[in-house]
């Protein structure tokens, strides 16, 4: 079954405290994307990837870093979370097809930070 | 400030009746997409479209894309409950960066 996997779904952690929440897609995709979600907002995104070893800043990269290393992984690093990280992430992948982007979304993780 | 507005942002209608949800910017979009994400669960895509004035239907669901390629709208004929849903708005704009609206939550009660 194609799909976006990431774990966890659910953390609560504290201010300071590193943690990482993985991705993983299974559709050979070349694109990857980090995305969170606050009421009101909607999704903004947080990094991108165009392919292995290739990512860059999307519109609230700070308090963020990403990697990839593999074509199927990109996770997404909080080095010292703040309470204003709080939110709902979703991670994303697609092909590039015709000058659109079709995304598929993992299922979410939520992030609490105390 | 959100570069794609969607209104309203919540709607609650009985099944059956019909609903429209709209999105609108100033930017001009080279594509424009719709999804649906229903709770614990991430964004499911509906349709693209990327031709001014185009239309497509998907069932009871009909996507309309403007004429100017800067407004779409989401119209849902006889509304199940099964609709109930955020539905988010997507646009790919010329430096094909693609950018969502906050969202509308639908709520169809029986």
């Amino acid at each position: 079954e194609a799909q976006v996997t990431q774990n966890p779904r659910y953390l609560i952690t504290v201010t300071g405290k590193k943690l990482t929440v993985t991705c993983s897609q299974n559709m050979n995709h070349e694109y990857m994307s980090w995305y969170r979600q606050d009421p009101g907002l909607g999704l903004r995104q947080i990094y991108y990837s165009m392919n292995v070893e290739v990512t860059d800043k999307g519109d609230v990269p700070e308090g963020y870093k990403v990697s990839r290393k593999e074509k199927r992984n990109f996770p997404l690093i909080l080095e010292s979370p703040s309470p204003n990280q709080t939110s709902l992430y979703f991670c994303a992948s697609s092909f590039w097809t015709g000058g659109t982007r079709e995304l598929f979304f993992g299922e979410g993780s939520r992030l609490t930070v105390l | 400030t959100q570069l794609l507005e969607q209104s309203p942002q919540f709607l609650s209608i009985q099944e059956g009746e019909n609903l429209t949800v709209y999105c609108n910017s100033s930017s001009v979009f080279s594509s424009l997409q719709w999804y649906r994400q229903e709770p614990g669960e991430g964004p499911v895509l509906l349709v693209t479209v990327v031709t001014g004035g185009e239309v497509k239907k998907l069932k009871r669901l009909t996507f309309q894309f403007g004429d100017a390629r800067k407004d779409s709208s989401l119209h849902i004929t006889a509304a199940q409950p099964g609709d109930t849903g955020l539905y988010l708005c997507a646009g790919t704009d010329s430096w094909g960066k693609l950018q969502f609206g906050a969202g509308t939550q639908v709520v169809v009660t029986p």
